[in-house]
């Protein structure tokens, strides 16, 4: 099966550097995925990590780190359209989501 | 194009009615799916489909029946819901699944569900 943690809740400043954590334990590894969802829209693709180390997308790197069942999801220069939660989710023959952190940036 | 499109956008039922979802893709994508999304909470996989036919089913209840009558559509039929039900339900497409791999998933924008 598959276990998956994040925070629930994230604030941070205009401008800023976030960082979102997220654990997991899962029977069977094939990756990890962060999408991004406004508020009232669908979920969208931001990074898959199937290996160690930073994968870097303009603003948005992610991280993994298998022996430790971590990953985190790095947002620079924060924006005010970054509010938005993001889904850490177990890639399988299905897509099991965490919880969601949901991010307020704030001017 | 790189279009998951879903209809309707809105749908109000009572609890004896019948009615369906539906989902359409053009990008090639030979796996295609079905979230339930309760408000506040991340998607919850209802069903998934891999070359037109139904590989996972997350014990879902009966009264919610997939239907893909191509690779590029899918189809949710709704019938004796319960309020409870009430949700928003997204479709996804990806290239596909190999062996326990998940690729990059494409959303669309949901079906707002009511069930009085």
């Amino acid at each position: 099966g598959q276990n998956i943690d994040q925070p629930t809740e994230m604030t941070a400043t205009e401008g800023a550097i976030v960082q979102i954590n997220c654990t997991y334990q899962t029977s069977g590894f094939n990756g990890l995925f962060w999408y991004q969802q406004h508020a009232g829209e669908a979920p969208t693709f931001l990074s898959y990590n199937v290996l160690d180390g930073l994968e870097e997308k303009g603003r948005f790197s992610s991280f993994l780190s298998r022996s430790k069942g971590y990953s985190y999801l790095l947002l620079k220069e924060l924006q005010m359209k970054d509010s938005a939660s993001y889904l850490c989710g177990d890639a399988g023959n299905m897509l099991t989501f965490g919880g969601g952190t949901r991010l307020m940036v704030k001017p | 194009d790189t279009e998951v499109t879903q209809t309707p956008k809105h749908l109000v039922m009572g609890m004896t009615n019948k009615k369906s979802l539906k989902c359409e893709q053009h990008m090639g994508h030979r796996a295609m799916y079905w979230y339930k999304q309760k408000a506040k909470k991340p998607p919850e996989l209802m069903f998934v489909y891999s070359y037109e036919k139904l590989s996972i089913n997350e014990s879902v209840p009966s009264r919610f029946s997939p239907e893909c009558p191509n690779s590029s559509l899918l189809n949710l039929h709704l019938h004796a819901l319960q309020p409870e039900d009430s949700a928003l339900y997204l479709c996804a497409s990806s290239q596909g699944t190999s062996g326990s791999v998940s690729y990059e998933q494409y959303f669309g924008p949901g079906t707002r569900l009511t069930v009085t």
